[in-house]
């Protein structure tokens, strides 16, 4: 059981590249989430996904992409990648269901450290 | 936007020392508060989820506290040992979010010296 697993682990890419960041979880959990993480910040939602399929904006969305065609991937996509990007993301999972009542909590992959340069 | 604020941004004590902080959130459609201990180039873990006022969850030498009529949570911990070091963040989430998104605080970055 590996949990959330992130790759690559770090990057650097240059202005105007594009960049796939990967995330799969083998723990069955219906929610996914990507996060990023600036120094002296909090962690600010990106993307979510409540199942396989449904996707939905967070609080910091633009200049990125998702999909999630399988309940395990949900990877992040730069299309444009900018200075302000740079930052460590991280990926998290949940399982929630009626019984819980969605109080379970988040499981975190060890995050990618990107440089835009 | 929901404002999630922690104090105090870091904090040094000595190994043996008892500690706590705090977590601030809105008093308002409250749902969940969690508390998760993230150590350095590692990932965030689950310590705890709180749901009801005045709850208290224990795990070891850590224990919290809730109180959503006033919006606030504290994290304590009893005797410091230097591998407490760690960020300990606070995360609220709101009642009738269908994503059950949670919206993170600054962190409380604990070092504790031997």
């Amino acid at each position: 059981n590996a949990g959330v697993t992130q790759t690559p682990k770090f990057r650097i890419l240059k202005i105007g590249q594009s960049m796939t960041l990967q995330c799969t979880q083998d723990m069955n959990h219906n929610y996914m989430y990507w996060y990023r993480q600036d120094p002296g910040m909090g962690l600010k939602l990106i993307y979510y996904s409540v199942g396989a399929g449904i996707t939905d904006k967070g609080e910091v969305p633009n200049g990125y992409n998702v999909s999630r065609s399988t309940t395990e991937d949900f990877p992040l996509r730069l299309e444009l990648a900018a200075p302000s990007q740079t930052s460590v993301y991280f990926c998290a999972s949940s399982y929630s269901s009626a019984r819980d009542r969605g109080h379970n909590g988040y499981t975190f992959g060890s995050g990618t450290r990107l440089t835009v340069v | 936007i929901l404002n999630v604020e922690q104090s105090p941004q870091s904090l040094h004590v000595q190994e043996g020392d008892s500690t706590n902080f705090t977590c601030s959130f809105p008093s308002s459609n409250f749902y969940a508060l969690h508390w998760y201990r993230w150590e350095t180039a590692k990932s965030p873990e689950a310590l705890f989820v709180m749901t009801l006022n005045g709850d208290e969850k224990k795990k070891g030498r850590i224990s919290a506290t809730l109180n959503t009529k006033e919006g606030y949570s504290y994290l304590y911990i009893k005797g410091s040992q230097p591998e407490d070091s760690a960020t300990y963040l606070c995360a609220f989430r709101l009642l009738n979010n269908a994503g059950n998104m949670l919206t993170f605080g600054g962190g409380t970055r604990l070092m504790v010296k031997p």
